[in-house]
């Protein structure tokens, strides 16, 4: 089992929707979530980390389950801009002091006019 | 604003040549990495270093080795190329172990003959 898992899509959705990606860990003990954004052709960039209590950035909104081991991003208002793939992203168990981190493949979103 | 560079965006070597990729950070960063990015598979962790000389295999150090003599510069050998590590290359860096916040270069893009 991968320990970062993500649907890749590609999720095609029209200008100003609203689109929700979750992401599931396999390892109870991380303790750093974020997501990351990466353009086509490009590197990926930290897009924002991940709370326990859930934390927001204009349209975008992550939450964290830990429960269930799940983190989402929600963004609302589609922008043409905001066609990239989304990677979700761990801190590896006993990681705590290597800054090591672990990279789900990713999803691609597609925000067509 | 944090700049990492790496030496060559595209690169065509033939199977069995030596490979050097080279990475540079100019922001007095104590961690570096190097990963590869395949479809299908995401970002996967070759090595590590945490300090000036020091390496730490990630999870796929096959065929590859690092050399770390300068804080700001980190590089990544292929001893001798094969086709399988046409791929990718992202060099990463970060502040310390506490904080991780990845900042990638623009990637190598390298093909194998």
């Amino acid at each position: 089992r991968k320990e970062v898992e993500q649907d890749p899509g590609p999720f095609n959705v029209p200008e100003g929707a609203t689109v929700a990606f979750n992401c599931t860990y396999s390892n109870s003990a991380s303790q750093s979530f974020f997501w990351y954004r990466q353009d086509c052709r490009k590197e990926p960039k930290l897009l924002m980390s991940v709370y326990s209590s859930g934390n927001e950035d204009g349209r975008f909104t992550a939450q964290l389950n830990r429960a269930s081991q799940y983190i989402s991003l929600l963004i609302r208002d589609s922008k043409l801009s905001d066609s990239a793939t989304y990677l979700c992203v761990v801190t590896p168990f006993r990681s705590s002091n290597t800054g090591k981190l672990i990279f789900g493949q990713g999803t691609t979103l597609q925000v067509k006019p | 604003d944090v700049k990492v560079t790496q030496s060559s965006r595209y690169l065509v070597k033939r199977t069995g040549e030596k490979v050097f990729l080279e990475c540079v950070q100019d922001m007095d960063h104590e961690n570096m990495f190097w990963y590869r990015q395949d479809p299908g598979l995401g970002l996967r962790l070759i090595y590590f270093s945490y300090d000036v000389k020091m390496k730490e295999k990630g999870d796929i150090p096959e065929g590859y080795s690092v050399s770390r003599e300068k804080k700001e510069r980190f590089s990544l050998i292929l001893e001798s190329a094969s086709t399988n590590q046409t791929s990718m290359y992202l060099c990463a860096s970060s502040r310390d172990r506490a904080l991780n916040t990845q900042y990638f270069g623009p990637g190598t893009r390298l093909t194998v003959l």
